[in-house]
C-alpha cells in the first residue's frame, strides 16, 4: 500500500517568514496530493491539493509543487503569521472515485510574532 | 458550502453503554467516511459509505457499527467500547467523482470512554 513520509515534524518560524513542508510517497499511481490544516480542537481543513497532472499550483500565500519523478510534494507558506499555526498534513490517494488517503504524520508549525 | 457537522462535540461513555455519534453534509456528495484521530496523530481510515453501501470497512471492530440512512446522514454506533477507543472521530465527505476528489471534513466528535 501507499507510505507518506512528512518532514520535518516541528517547524518555528518568525512572523514574516516562509515554511516549507515536505512529503514524499511511494506508490506512483497515487495522482492526488491534498494538503490539510487542523488547528487545536478542529477538524482537518482542505487548504490546497494538486493533481499529477500539473506541477505547481498557488492561492495567495500558499502554494504546492509536485515531482512525479522523484514521488515528493512540497507545501510552500511564504509571509507567515501567527494564525498559519496549526498541524499541517500531507496526503495521497488514487482517485478512483472516493479516494482513500494516505496521510504523513504531521507538522506542528509555530508562528512567532 | 462545504461544510461537514458532526453531533454531539463532546462525548462521555461508560464500557457498558450505547451510543451514537452523528454526521451531516448538504453538499450533494455520495461518498461519506468515519476516521478516528488519536492525539498527535494523523486520521486513520475506519470506514467508507459510497451510494450509500459501505465500501470499505478497515478491519475495524464489531464495537463500531457504521450506518449511512440516506445520502446526507452517517451515523456511527457505539457500544461496549474500551478506554483505548478514546479519540477524535471525524466524518468526511467527497463528491464521487474522479474529477472531484476534494475531501471535506467535519469538525470531529471527541469521546471519552471511562
Amino acid at each position: 500500500g501507499e507510505n507518506v513520509e512528512q518532514h520535518p515534524s516541528t517547524l518555528s518560524v518568525q512572523e514574516g517568514d516562509s515554511a516549507v513542508i515536505k512529503c514524499t510517497y511511494s506508490d506512483s499511481a497515487s495522482n492526488y496530493f491534498p494538503w490539510y490544516k487542523q488547528e487545536l480542537g478542529k477538524g482537518p481543513q482542505l487548504i490546497i491539493d494538486i493533481r499529477s497532472n500539473v506541477g505547481e499550483k498557488k492561492d495567495q500565500r500558499i502554494a504546492v509543487t509536485l515531482n512525479k519523478t522523484a514521488k515528493h510534494f512540497s507545501l510552500h507558506i511564504t509571509e507567515t503569521q501567527p494564525e498559519d499555526s496549526a498541524v499541517y498534513f500531507c496526503a495521497a490517494s488514487f482517485n478512483s472515485g472516493y479516494s482513500t488517503l494516505t496521510f504523513g504524520k504531521g507538522t506542528m508549525l509555530l508562528v512567532s510574532p | 458550502d462545504t461544510e461537514v457537522t458532526q453531533t454531539p462535540k463532546h462525548l462521555v461513555m461508560g464500557m457498558t453503554n450505547k451510543k451514537s455519534l452523528k454526521c451531516e453534509q448538504h453538499m450533494g456528495h455520495r461518498a461519506m467516511y468515519w476516521y478516528k484521530q488519536k492525539a498527535k496523530k494523523p486520521p486513520e481510515l475506519m470506514f467508507v459509505y459510497s451510494y450509500e453501501k459501505l465500501s470499505i470497512n478497515e478491519s475495524v471492530p464489531s464495537r463500531f457499527s457504521p450506518e449511512c440512512p440516506n445520502s446526507s446522514l452517517l451515523n456511527l454506533h457505539l457500544h461496549a467500547l474500551q478506554p483505548e477507543d478514546s479519540a477524535l472521530y471525524l466524518c468526511a465527505s467527497s463528491p464521487l467523482d474522479r474529477g472531484i476528489p476534494e475531501q471535506y471534513f467535519g469538525p470531529g466528535t471527541r469521546l471519552t470512554v471511562t
